[in-house]
């Protein structure tokens, strides 16, 4: 079975721009969640998708966004792009039941610097 | 807002060595997942504990989960440097899907 992927792996963008990053869970996967990783403040979630819905939220501004397709794939994007935003972006994917033992599944992440 | 504390930050032991890394937090998970990651690389999932007091091992690796389902360790028997890599400890509640992660423990296995 193919890990979760996502697109792309590296990409550099200048401040003020905008950026998507996409992400392809699992097949049967039907969450999706996003994290940011920077050296200074770890992993922190951005937000999850079931079912083409945003289900949890964490503390980003609303630059960060995102949307899930009917096939679980989901992507997101972040507007007006700021220095403090270059990071790794991971996606998990997960089944999406509710209850502790909902494992997730991470993609390589995409190396987001901004300029 | 829940925190997960992670120790020691940074670990440098010779190859066949013991070593244990702490998760601790004053919050309750519901389950508590340990990942290893590697530069430029998600993290890959080790394990997930659920049940407070569960113990798992996996080869050389043991994991367990408090009692209290508040606190958690990883220990590695005799590391190799293959083990060599930053280990996230991370706690999900409820039923909550977000994972609220350690700050990790970045641990080099010298040959």
């Amino acid at each position: 079975k193919a890990g979760v992927t996502q697109t792309p792996r590296y990409l550099i963008k200048t401040r003020g721009q905008q950026v998507t990053l996409s992400c392809s869970p699992i097949s049967g996967h039907r969450s999706v969640s996003w994290y940011q990783q920077t050296p200074g403040q770890g992993l922190q979630f951005l937000f999850e998708y079931f079912s083409e819905t945003q289900r949890n939220k964490g503390n980003f501004p609303g630059r960060f966004s995102g949307r899930q397709f009917s096939n679980s794939r989901s992507e997101m994007n972040v507007s007006t792009l700021e220095l403090g935003d270059s990071a790794l972006y991971l996606c998990a994917s997960s089944l999406g039941h509710s209850g502790g033992s909902d494992e997730q599944f991470f993609g390589p992440g995409t190396r987001l610097t901004v300029l | 807002t829940q925190l997960l504390e992670q120790s020691p930050q940074f670990l440098s032991i010779q190859e066949g060595e013991n070593l244990t890394v702490y998760c601790n937090s004053s919050s309750v998970f519901s389950s508590l997942q340990w990942y290893r990651q590697e530069p430029g690389e998600g993290p890959v999932l080790l394990v997930t504990v659920v049940t407070g007091g569960e113990v798992k091992k996996l080869k050389r690796l043991t994991f367990q989960f408090g009692d209290a389902r508040k606190d958690s360790s990883l220990h590695i028997t005799a590391a190799q440097p293959g083990d060599t890599g930053l280990y996230l400890c991370a706690g999900a509640s409820g039923s909550a899907r977000q994972l609220t992660f350690g700050s990790g423990t970045q641990l080099t296995v010298l040959p």
